[in-house]
């Protein structure tokens, strides 16, 4: 089955750091770009940070670049989001999504999120 | 980087049609054909729904179908059918970045 599993969501105060982690399985995780979406409370749907298979392309959004950093191992089928400097609205679910060129480099597999709450 | 404009609301009964739009700039949804359509219902992750502007991802009703014109793209929900209340959300591919839309609340009377 594929499946992706987020992780290491929480309670942090802002100025501080936290690492987003999303787990890959049943598909070959090193074959496709990955991102991060993120969606606050009761709002839409908000790009934050792509991946090329190969860690040669990365993208930001404006609200985070220079904040956030997007990784991933291959090796361990997984995918990261260093997360510094945090403000109050970064306050959301942080959904990885894999990316599949075949399909116009849509969003074809979610995972169910994990949530950042920034708060003092 | 501004999100893409969708109503905030549509509705609808059973069995009719309706169509969500989605206007971008000519930075992304006019320069690509590279748009997609999500389904969200309520504590779920979204669903892709449409890839590369009208194609239908295997699975997906054929009630669904999407299209574009110029910096405007559109999903159409054919026969409504109640299963199909959710959010809705387009998203372009803008060079190195993604853009999603606003987001549309779709209701079946």
């Amino acid at each position: 089955e594929v499946q992706l599993v987020e992780s290491g969501g929480g309670l942090v105060q802002p100025g501080r750091s936290l690492r987003l982690s999303c787990a890959a399985s049943g598909f070959t995780f090193d074959d496709y770009a990955m991102h991060w979406v993120r969606q606050a409370p009761g709002k839409g749907l908000e790009w934050v940070s792509g991946i090329s298979w190969n860690s040669g392309s990365i993208g930001y959004a404006d609200s985070v670049k220079g904040r956030f950093t997007i990784s991933r191992d291959n090796a361990k089928n997984s995918l990261y989001l260093q997360m510094n400097s945090l403000r109050a609205e970064d306050t959301a679910l942080y959904y990885c999504a894999k990316v599949d060129k075949f399909l116009g480099g849509a969003f074809d597999i979610w995972g169910q999120g994990t949530m950042v709450t920034v708060s003092s | 980087q501004s999100a893409l404009t969708q109503p905030a609301s549509v509705s609808g009964s059973p069995g009719q049609s309706i169509t969500i739009s989605c206007t971008g700039t000519s930075s992304d949804v006019g320069s690509y054909n590279l748009v997609s359509w999500y389904q969200q219902h309520p504590g779920k992750a979204p669903k892709l729904m449409i890839y590369e502007v009208s194609k239908r991802p295997s699975g997906v009703s054929n009630r669904f179908s999407g299209s574009k014109s110029g910096n405007t793209a559109s999903l159409t929900i054919s026969g409504l059918q109640a299963e199909d209340e959710a959010d809705y959300y387009c998203c372009s591919y803008a060079g190195s970045r993604r853009v999603f839309g606003t987001g549309t609340k779709v209701t079946v009377l």
